[in-house]
């Protein structure tokens, strides 16, 4: 079946460097779906892209779907601690309604 | 409106014992999913089901099954658990844009399962 790849697993940083966890999937996707998780919580829906080379703004987070829409990427432009977490991103599986998680990217921010 | 309800929050079972885990959701989504979390496994899909009645088999279905009798609601129950099976579980609904084209997915707020 279809997979959806993350990395990294794990990113630390210093309070205001820029971070950036990239999803790769084995076929090309309808769209892309991006979460947080904050530590305990339950995943909370970021974005969606639909359009081959797709680019989304929220304030400091961009989020880009590659023009073969196989890759996504999340930058995030001086991290704040307010941004600790695990980011997912999401496909469907085959043009299905069965949506496919990555690992997930899990994020520490060193204030 | 209180989105996405999962019950119980917390469980402790026995090996062998069943359990029935209850969705709740109150958006008249069509869409409604199990997943499991575990540490470093991110979330994999358990069943799925598009619609009242209907249910499909997700990534790891092995050991689960699920009804959806009504739209509102999706059960997973365990019918011999196993302590392979202790996990976070999520249950998550959304609405349909259009064929295969899922909407942003709800989530309850998990429910974790000891298999002892």
């Amino acid at each position: 079946g279809q997979q959806v790849m993350q990395i990294p697993q794990y990113q630390h940083v210093q309070e205001g460097e820029d971070f950036t966890t990239y999803c790769n999937s084995s076929t090309t996707l309808s769209n892309i779906q991006w979460y947080k998780q904050r530590p305990g919580g339950h995943p909370v829906f970021l974005i969606q892209l639909v359009k081959s080379g797709e680019v989304k703004k929220q304030k400091r987070l961009t989020f880009q779907f590659g023009e073969a829409k196989k890759n996504s990427s999340l930058h995030i432009t001086a991290t704040q601690t307010t941004d600790v977490g695990t980011y997912f991103c999401a496909g469907p599986e085959g043009g299905s309604e069965k949506l496919v998680f990555g690992k997930g990217t899990k994020l520490t921010v060193n204030p | 409106n209180a989105g996405v309800t999962q019950t119980p929050k917390f469980r402790v079972l026995k090996t062998g014992q069943s359990m029935t885990l209850l969705c709740a959701q109150d958006m008249n989504h069509e869409y409604m999913y199990w997943y499991r979390q575990d540490p470093g496994m991110g979330l994999r899909l358990i069943h799925y089901s598009v619609g009242e009645g209907t249910t499909a088999k997700g990534e790891v279905p092995d050991g689960y099954n699920v009804s959806r009798l009504k739209k509102q609601n999706f059960l997973l129950g365990l019918e011999s658990a196993a302590p392979s099976q202790t996990s976070v579980y999520f249950c998550a609904s959304s609405y349909e844009r259009g064929r295969f084209f899922t909407g942003e997915l709800f989530f309850g707020e998990g429910s974790r399962l000891t298999v002892l």
